[in-house]
């Protein structure tokens, strides 16, 4: 079984629309939470860490974590077409290994 | 910001031959990472490594596969053999710290066993 499920698979907005992703885990021993994003042909790069419950907000994007719900959610506003790209999350107990979910790929047309 | 390199960025060998994938990490990170992800799936943890030592790695970090780090140079992941199954794109990582440290990507090695 997969530590941490992410949907939707696939997601398409428009310009300036809100896009949404959400990731749920099965190990309670996850502490920390990161989103990553990943253009093509690079390596994912770090948008986002939370470690608290509730929200972080940085610029358009918007973190939302529930520790006892074991979910973690990402909101970008206005998104632009730069944002097209595969979002993954990632989540790490208490070791040093990050475990990443299955990503979201980000369409946002012109 | 910081970067992280990885050479080649492509490989292909023959099934059963040797391979070296290389990490130039960030100048003064300390752990260092190797992560593996097949096409379609989830990027999945392979080892890390810190002042010289493994100090955690997964079931996919099979008996072929090491990893060193010599006299801070390249950190580079060995794999003699290699089989069919080891076809993937193959991230490294790099962070200053453990725990709430970020953790730097690579763009990945892609590597193609025949």
């Amino acid at each position: 079984q997969q530590k941490v499920q992410q949907s939707p698979e696939s997601l398409s907005v428009p310009e300036g629309g809100m896009a949404s992703f959400n990731c749920t885990s099965s190990d309670r021993n996850f502490q920390y939470f990161w989103w990553y994003r990943q253009h093509s042909g690079e390596g994912p790069k770090a948008l986002m860490s939370i470690f608290s419950d509730g929200d972080k907000k940085e610029g358009r994007f918007t973190a939302h974590l529930n520790k006892a719900s074991l979910h973690v959610s990402l909101h970008i506003r206005d998104s632009q077409p730069s944002d097209s790209a595969l979002y993954f999350c990632a989540a790490r107990p208490n070791y040093n290994v990050l475990y990443f979910g299955s990503g979201t790929k980000l369409t946002v047309e012109p | 910001g910081p970067k992280v390199l990885q050479i080649p960025s492509h490989q292909i060998i023959d099934m059963g031959q040797m391979v070296t994938l290389n990490c130039d990490p960030v100048s003064n990170h300390l752990y260092f990472y190797w992560y593996k992800q097949i096409l379609g799936q989830q990027m999945e943890f392979l080892v890390n490594f810190y002042n010289g030592k493994v100090m955690e790695k997964s079931k996919l970090f099979k008996d072929q596969f090491s990893v060193e780090r010599p006299d801070g140079s390249y950190f580079t992941l060995k794999i003699q053999p290699t089989a069919l199954e080891d076809s993937a794109v193959y991230f490294c990582a790099s962070s200053l710290g453990g725990g709430r440290a970020e953790q730097f990507f690579g763009p990945g090695t892609r590597l193609t066993v025949l």
